[in-house]
């Protein structure tokens, strides 16, 4: 089974400073991992997403993550925040399943919080 | 539309009754999702369709559930007898294609049900 761990529920930074949201994930199988981010009262937006190929991955908004298979990790980075980054943030695997279909499954979220 | 489109956004039952959740996919996406997204919580899988056909309904909590999508386009997720539990919000997402790597999912901004 697959599941995924967001080791903080909340995240408060300064703004302008840099920051990363952990995420692990378990899994017997190859994955796809994902990041989206949900501003209050909206639907969830992709960030970024590794398929395949280089484990660095750039995103939208200035985010970045990085793949790491040792470690079981898909951590997210911005190395400079801004107050509209506040939000929720959700760390997913994507499941390939017979039939020829996908789904995510999702960790709890990290709530960041960019401070003045 | 440009987007997935979910109505109402907000709904009020109380505990016994009847819902029905509506969501407009993007105009010829294949796959069709249903999400649920408690307080404080990730987004939990409930079901998937492909066109008309719902080929995963595993996430389904209970009999109570029930979702159709009966032309392949427009999809709609019923609640009986709600209950108090059941207050969340329903997230409606959809993908143009039902192959295994399609990760082009759009998210609606969800049904927020809250269950009195």
């Amino acid at each position: 089974a697959q599941s995924v761990t967001q080791l903080d529920s909340q995240v408060p930074v300064f703004e302008e400073a840099p920051v990363e949201l952990r995420c692990n994930y378990s899994s017997s199988v190859s994955v796809y991992l994902f990041w989206y981010v949900q501003y209050p009262n909206q639907g969830l937006q992709l960030l970024l997403k590794y398929l395949s190929g280089s484990t660095l991955v750039k995103g939208i908004n200035g985010f970045e993550a990085e793949f790491n298979k040792s470690q079981t990790s898909f951590h997210l980075r911005k190395p400079s925040v801004h107050i509209s980054d506040t939000a929720e943030y959700f760390c997913a695997v994507g499941r390939g399943l017979s039939g020829g279909y996908n789904k995510l499954i999702f960790g709890a979220g990290t709530r960041l919080a960019v401070h003045p | 539309g440009a987007g997935v489109s979910q109505s109402p956004r907000y709904k009020v039952a109380k505990r016994g009754q009847d819902v029905a959740l509506r969501c407009d996919p993007i105009s010829g996406h294949v796959s069709l999702f249903w999400y649920q997204q408690a307080l404080g919580q990730g987004p939990e899988f409930l079901t998937y369709f492909q066109n008309e056909a719902q080929l995963d309904k595993s996430g389904l909590p209970s009999d109570r559930f029930f979702a159709e999508r009966p032309e392949g386009s427009v999809s709609t997720l019923k609640i009986q007898r709600t209950q108090q539990e059941d207050s969340a919000v329903y997230l409606c997402a959809s993908s143009p294609s039902g192959v295994q790597g399609d990760y082009g999912y759009t998210f609606g901004s969800g049904t927020r049900l809250t269950v009195v």
